[in-house]
């Protein structure tokens, strides 16, 4: 069964720290793996990514797919309140897996 | 440039009763996939549908059974409802069933009493 495990669940810092979220996975046929944003209730786009180290950057966001140990990381550097939020890694084989999120809180 | 949107936003339903979630797909993408999402979870994939077929399951059972329509939109029925189903439901589009970008609409919240 296709799995995906993040790390931390939770992450509280404070505005202006840089912080790393973590996604392991063990799927078959693997096809992409995206991250997401979700705050309310529909979870946001953030990146794609299907080869292996090839940095993805979006402003203050980046993520790095590593094929061969089978993980991914997001960084958001110089975090702000509005970055607060669960987190979501998927991963793409056949149909789309999910972890439970890393749910991070930015402190003024 | 509409996105993902779905229908209705909040549903009330009694165990037993049976419901239907509709979603339309982003403009100019084909694939519509659904999920589940409990409180605190990420979101669980319930089916997919491209060309009006069903194309890959999850794990859950036959009391939950999709449509797509000519236009791409989607329904979602969900038979003999439990107080388990209660959680957020989401719809997400994408073009094919390739590796591509997904977007999610806002999801129903279904609440079964």
């Amino acid at each position: 069964e296709d799995k995906v495990v993040q790390s931390p669940l939770s992450l509280v810092v404070h505005e202006g720290d840089t912080v790393t979220l973590n996604c392991s996975y063990e799927v078959t046929n693997f096809r992409s793996l995206l991250w997401y944003k979700q705050e309310k209730k529909a979870p946001t786009f953030l990146f794609m990514l299907t080869s292996s180290g090839i940095e993805k950057k979006s402003g203050r966001l980046s993520s790095i797919l590593d094929k061969k140990e089978l993980f991914s990381i997001l960084n958001i550097t110089a975090t702000q309140t509005g970055d607060s939020a669960v987190y979501l890694c998927a991963v793409r084989a056949g149909k789309s897996t999910f972890g439970d999120g890393t749910t991070l809180t930015v402190k003024p | 440039d509409a996105g993902v949107t779905q229908s209705p936003t909040h549903l009330i339903k009694t165990r037993g009763q049976q419901v239907t979630l509709r979603c339309s797909p982003k403009s100019g993408h084909d694939t519509v996939s659904w999920y589940q999402q409990a409180l605190g979870q990420g979101p669980q994939f319930i089916f997919q549908y491209y060309e009006e077929e069903e194309r890959q399951r999850g794990n859950f059972p036959d009391r939950f059974s999709g449509h797509q329509f000519p236009n791409y939109s989607s329904e979602l029925n969900v038979n003999a409802l439990l107080l388990g189903d209660s959680a957020l439901y989401l719809c997400a589009s994408s073009l094919g069933v390739g590796p591509y970008e997904q977007y999610f609409g806002p999801g129903t919240r279904l609440t079964v009493t």
